[in-house]
């Protein structure tokens, strides 16, 4: 079985700040793990994916991840926040692509 | 980029009607579509795998005389909830796969309100 843990439901950072969004996930076989962003009454777009390989990913809008197999985590983060970059955040693994598992989500709140 | 279309965007009905939602990939066909459930402040709940020209694979007590899925083409996905109740409000969305192994893109979301 999958799962997911996003530690933090709301995280508040001050423009220009770094941003760090936690995700942790539990899986029995390699998996595929998943970083989306959801607009306020819009669906998710991905922002980076990490299926094998390079274990540092750079996805869209300045944001990379790292997947660390021995802390089972893919931490999200961004050097410099934009006031764009308030939504909520949403970490996903698979096996593959097909079914996803996602956390319960991190609502990231940008101060001017 | 890939694209898929929900419509409607927003529906507000009474309890015991029947609406419909409907899943585009605009630009590309997709044989497999997924249907999420996305309750207030929470996260998003497989509800079930669309495949087309084939019956739908729900996930573990999601009610499939409940919520109708029907894959007719490559391009379209529906999803029905009959006989919906207020409990059945939430924000549901699909996505939908290009090329498999690949990650799904997702529509923009139906907000359900039954009065």
């Amino acid at each position: 079985a999958q799962s997911v843990t996003q530690l933090g439901s709301h995280v508040s950072v001050s423009e220009g700040a770094l941003v760090l969004l936690r995700c942790n996930y539990s899986s029995s076989v390699p998996p595929y793990l998943f970083w989306y962003v959801q607009y306020p009454n819009q669906g998710l777009q991905l922002l980076l994916k990490y299926t094998t390989g390079a274990t540092l990913v750079k996805g869209i809008n300045g944001f990379e991840a790292e997947f660390k197999k021995s802390e089972t985590s893919f931490h999200l983060t961004k050097p410099s926040a934009h006031m764009s970059d308030a939504a909520e955040y949403f970490c996903a693994v698979s096996h593959n692509t097909d079914k996803l598992i996602f956390g319960t989500g991190t609502r990231l709140q940008v101060f001017p | 980029g890939a694209v898929v279309s929900q419509h409607p965007s927003r529906v507000i009905c009474k309890s015991g009607t029947s609406v419909k939602i409907e899943c585009r990939s605009l630009d590309f066909q997709a044989t497999t579509m997924f249907w999420y459930r996305q309750f207030p402040k929470k996260s998003l709940m497989l509800m079930a795998t669309s495949n087309e020209g084939s019956k739908a694979t729900y996930e573990q007590g999601v009610e499939k005389d409940k919520f109708l899925i029907n894959h007719a083409s490559l391009t379209l996905s529906t999803l029905t909830v009959t006989s919906a109740h207020p409990e059945d409000s939430s924000f549901y969305i699909c996505s939908a796969e290009d090329t498999p192994n690949q990650p799904q893109h997702f529509g923009d979301g139906t907000r359900l309100s039954i009065l």
